[in-house]
């Protein structure tokens, strides 16, 4: 069955950085598109772009460029997302998602990771 | 820039009763690429309705979507004690690519 495993929770603090790692299994990691989802306590869904696994090519949302970056381990069908120069603005529930291109729609989820940016 | 205005922002129901849950798009949706997730707390969200009516794996038929365009429907036929959670709609192929509504909390009246 697909599953989306994700690290555990990071307390960091400003101006560190943050890896979170997103493990695949259950289907072929490189023919659907990753993405990563936002939110922030007690608010909404924020999508925060996608990184297709196949050309490894990612594209990010507004608001996103710059301090966020996409990669891949096709190896081990892992995406990861770093974040970097953390604010405390950055303290989210982070998820990774599998995109179903021909759907339109986002079909598995991993449970998330909270990064916690506080002094 | 699309944009997805789900309403009520919280509804009140009882179990048994029937919910009606909106989502309109500032432009039409491309090939109805309109999915709705149902949220409980701690927990990721669940895929439940895609390309607008198509219900995902394992979810039950009290929920069904409708509508094309710009506007979307969520009904639940009859509202169980593990429905009451918070659903969001999300669009994809517009600009920007992936879009999501602010969400409906769905509350015991």
């Amino acid at each position: 069955q697909v599953q989306l495993v994700q690290s555990g929770s990071e307390l960091k603090k400003p101006g560190a950085s943050v890896k979170v790692s997103c493990k695949a299994s259950g289907y072929t990691f490189t023919t659907y598109t990753m993405i990563w989802v936002r939110q922030a306590p007690g608010q909404g869904l924020e999508w925060m772009g996608w990184i297709n696994t196949n050309t490894r090519i990612p594209a990010y949302a507004q608001g996103f460029t710059g301090r966020f970056v996409f990669s891949l381990d096709t190896s081990v069908s892992t995406a990861y997302l770093q974040i970097t120069s953390l604010k405390a603005e950055d303290t989210a529930v982070y998820y990774c998602a599998r995109l179903w291109t021909a759907a339109g729609t986002v079909d598995y989820w991993g449970q998330g990771t909270l990064v916690t940016v506080s002094s | 820039e699309i944009v997805l205005t789900q309403s009520p922002g919280t509804l009140s129901l009882s179990p048994g009763e029937r919910a009606t849950l909106s989502c309109r798009a500032s432009q039409s949706v491309s090939s109805n690429y309109l999915t709705w997730y149902q949220q409980k707390p701690g927990q990721a969200p669940r895929l439940l309705i895609y390309g607008a009516s198509s219900r995902a794996t394992g979810i039950p038929d009290r929920f069904s979507g409708s509508g094309s365009g710009t506007d979307f429907t969520l009904t639940i036929s009859r509202l169980e004690p593990e429905d009451f959670a918070v659903y969001y709609c999300q669009q994809y192929g517009s600009s920007p690519p992936i879009t999501f509504g602010q969400g409906t909390r769905l509350e015991i009246k």
